[in-house]
C-alpha cells in the first residue's frame, strides 16, 4: 500500500516568507508526527497529533511554527517568516495508534527546506 | 525526562565483519525502543522494537538488538556487515502513555568492502 507523502520535496524561499509543507499519512491511521533533521543533527520532534486530541505541541520550536491537520488526514506543517536556522529536512511520519503494538511510526521522505 | 544517546557519530567495519551500533536510554518507567535506519536522499524506515519480553529482538534485513535493563542499553547488531548496510542509523525511545519518541543524533555505519 501506499505510505506517508510528503510534498513538496524540496522548497527554496528567501527570508521573511511563509511556507507551507503538506504530509499524506498512511491510510487509516490515527496519529502523525512532524519532525526536523538538521545538518549532523538527530531527529528534532516538533508536534503530533492524535485522533481528535488536541496536538502535542511541546516540540514547535517558536510561534513562528504550527501546524494542523484536516479531517484527521492530511497534515500542513507551516512556518511564518522564514529565517535561515530554519533551513532542515522535515520530515513527517504516521502510526496505527500510540497504544503498543499500533506506535511503530512510518516516515515520509520529507521536505528539504532552504531559507536564502 | 527521555533521552538517547548514540556515543559513536561514525563506525567503520569491514563487509563480512559483525557489526554493532550502541546506544544507551534514559526513561522513567518502562522503555519502548526503536532503532530506524535511513539511507541516502531517503527518510527513516523502521527495523525493529522492543516493547517486553524476550530482551533479543529481531528485525528487518538481518538486523537483531538486545535489550540490557541494567545497563540501559539497546544495541543494534548484525553477524555479518553487507556494503548496502552502509546508511545512518538512529535509535529512539519512548515511555508509556502518549509521549513522543527521541531520537539520538543517529550513527553513521560505513561497511567496507
Amino acid at each position: 500500500g501506499a505510505g506517508v507523502s510528503q510534498s513538496p520535496s524540496n522548497k527554496v524561499t528567501e527570508k521573511g516568507k511563509d511556507v507551507e509543507l503538506r504530509c499524506d499519512p498512511i491510510s487509516g491511521h490515527t496519529a502523525l508526527y512532524w519532525y526536523r533533521q538538521s545538518l549532523g543533527q538527530g531527529l528534532e520532534f516538533l508536534i503530533y497529533f492524535q485522533g481528535n486530541s488536541a496536538p502535542d505541541k511541546s516540540g514547535l520550536p517558536s510561534d513562528r511554527f504550527s501546524a494542523e491537520r484536516t479531517g484527521g488526514s492530511v497534515s500542513t506543517l507551516t512556518i511564518q517568516r522564514t529565517q535561515q536556522e530554519d533551513s532542515a529536512v522535515y520530515l513527517c511520519a504516521s502510526s496505527l495508534g500510540t497504544g503498543l503494538g499500533t506506535d511503530t511510526q512510518y516516515f515520509g521522505p520529507g521536505t528539504r527546506l532552504t531559507v536564502l | 525526562a527521555q533521552s538517547v544517546a548514540q556515543p559513536e557519530d561514525q563506525v567503520n567495519v569491514a563487509e563480512g565483519n559483525p557489526l554493532t551500533v550502541k546506544c544507551t536510554y534514559s526513561v522513567s518507567g518502562n522503555p519502548y525502543l526503536f532503532w530506524y535506519v535511513q539511507y541516502p536522499n531517503r527518510g527513516l524506515q523502521f527495523l525493529l522494537k522492543y516493547i517486553t519480553g524476550d530482551n533479543l529482538v529481531k528485525g528487518s534485513y538481518g538486523f537483531e538488538a538486545e535489550f540490557n535493563k541494567s545497563q540501559t542499553s539497546f544495541h543494534l547488531k548484525k553477524p555479518s556487515a553487507l556494503v548496502s548496510d552502509s546508511a545512518l542509523y538512529f535509535c529512539a525511545v519512548r515511555s508509556s502513555g502518549n509521549t513522543p519518541l527521541v531520537f539520538g543524533k543517529g550513527t553513521r555505519l560505513s561497511v567496507i568492502a
